[in-house]
């Protein structure tokens, strides 16, 4: 079955302790991202990455980590988690077209961290 | 820059309603516009989309026509279900955005029986 997984689903810690949460495809996709969704703000990106070993900053890149090491996973790391980080994380993929097609996002489930 | 506007909820319907959530935009040049749904506990999952002007998305009952002239992508279903309760995305999609989407903030839409 197509599908992105995250681990964990649920996950409470405390102000410094360094996280990761981790994001895998299995559609052999190129592009993939990192979403919060927080009450009243919708959804903001993160980083994004469009191919192994290139990744970039999207909205709201402070307080976290990525990396690409290999095409189906792409981690986001929590170096020294704070409150204002609580929040619902998703993770996305998507195939790449032809320039300015765009192939549609596939989500994981997401995963609710609280930092106390 | 480009920018999304959704109507704000939450939305409470009656089974068989009629729903209308409104979507404008913002954009240079010509976008695709997409509705994502997000189910209770899960992820979002495309609903529907548009590439051009006057293209009429559909999927699952729920319909919505790219406007250009009114810069709109209303989501429309003639009779809703209780399954139909989630949150709404509406999204923009521009050329050499590098794939980043435009998200709208959301719309709640409960359906009671």
């Amino acid at each position: 079955e197509a599908q992105v997984t995250q681990n964990p689903r649920y996950l409470i810690t405390v102000t410094g302790k360094k996280l990761t949460v981790t994001c895998s495809q299995n559609m052999n996709h190129e592009y993939m991202s990192w979403y919060r969704q927080d009450p009243g703000l919708g959804l903001r990106q993160i980083y994004y990455s469009m191919n192994v070993e290139v990744t970039d900053k999207g909205d709201v890149p402070e307080g976290y980590k990525v990396s690409r090491k290999e095409k189906r996973n792409f981690p986001l790391i929590l170096e020294s988690p704070s409150p204002n980080q609580t929040s619902l994380y998703f993770c996305a993929s998507s195939g790449l077209a032809g320039r300015g097609v765009y192939n549609e996002q596939f989500f994981g489930p997401g995963t609710r961290l609280t930092v106390l | 820059g480009d920018s999304v506007t959704q109507m704000e909820g939450p939305v409470t319907l009656s089974e068989e309603a009629f729903l209308t959530i409104n979507c404008t935009y913002t954009a240079t040049g010509y976008p695709s516009l997409f509705w994502y749904v997000q189910y209770p506990g899960e992820g979002l999952q495309l609903l529907l989309k548009a590439t051009k002007a006057d293209d009429k998305g559909s999927n699952k009952g729920f319909e919505a026509t790219y406007r250009k002239e009114t810069t709109s992508f209303h989501l429309e279903k003639g009779s809703v279900q209780v399954s139909d309760s989630a949150v709404y995305f509406c999204a923009l999609h521009n050329a050499g955005n590098n794939r980043k989407l435009i998200w709208g903030l959301g719309t709640s839409l409960a359906v009671n029986p």
